[in-house]
């Protein structure tokens, strides 16, 4: 148990849907991590939120649209996706990307098959 | 800028041999610097991390990591390799003195064969 829980684990849609991956933190963290997980490529960061706010988007697609009504919900919502965006989706947080030293804890992430 | 090098994709060894996994970077100012384990089907587990102090850090499941600020590195070992050891590792660094909302950078994974 990471305190970091994903939902769903797994995930199969058409190009054409509308699905959200929801991530829940637990540990009174302020900041709130997506991440995606490609097979024999980096880990690639995509968004990230600070008390609420975004503060980073690392160039995603807008088909991804990110949502964080509260410091311990975080949303991903996806539309009109392509085959490349197969991938596990891990969600992390931690205290305030300010405090530099604390380590990210991560979910076990939503794996999502694009068809 | 930051960046970190994890220059083995797969590193193999026997159990019960001691193992290394290495990790170099490059900040411009002091690294915190992090080790991560991905098990199968799960996410990253914080395994240790280097803020300041001693350059030899103790982390979960018997490893350690040792800083050399010379060489640039924070290479992860345990004495004794178990099977269920077998993972992928990263390495990930953060400049120090960058203020803000300064992200971390995550190293490529290596992945840790065990054998029995």
């Amino acid at each position: 148990e990471t305190g970091v829980t994903q939902t769903p684990r797994h995930l199969v849609m058409g190009m054409t849907n509308k699905k959200s991956l929801k991530c829940e933190q637990h540990l009174g963290h302020n900041a709130m991590y997506w991440y995606k997980q490609s097979a024999k490529k980096p880990l690639e960061l995509m968004f990230v939120y600070n008390f609420k706010e975004q503060t980073e988007n690392n160039s995603v697609p807008s088909r991804f649209s990110p949502e964080c009504p509260n410091s311990s919900h975080l949303f991903l919502h996806l539309h009109t996706l392509q085959p490349e965006d197969s991938a596990l989706y891990l969600c992390a947080s931690s205290q305030a990307q300010g405090e530099g030293n604390q380590p990210q804890h991560f979910g076990d992430g939503t794996r999502l098959s694009i068809l | 800028a930051q960046s970190v090098a994890q220059p083995e994709d797969q590193v193999n060894v026997a159990e019960g041999n001691p193992l290394t996994v290495k990790c170099t970077y490059s900040v411009s100012g002091n690294p915190y610097l992090f080790w991560y384990v991905q098990y199968p089907n799960r996410g990253l587990q914080f395994l240790l991390k280097y803020i300041t102090g001693d350059n030899l850090v103790k982390g979960s499941y018997g490893f350690e990591a040792e800083f050399n600020k010379s060489q640039t590195s924070f290479h992860l070992k345990k004495p004794s390799a178990l099977v269920s050891d077998s993972a992928l590792y990263f390495c990930a660094v953060r400049d120090m003195n960058s203020g803000g909302y300064q992200k971390v950078t995550f190293g490529t994974g290596t992945k840790l064969q065990v054998i029995p």
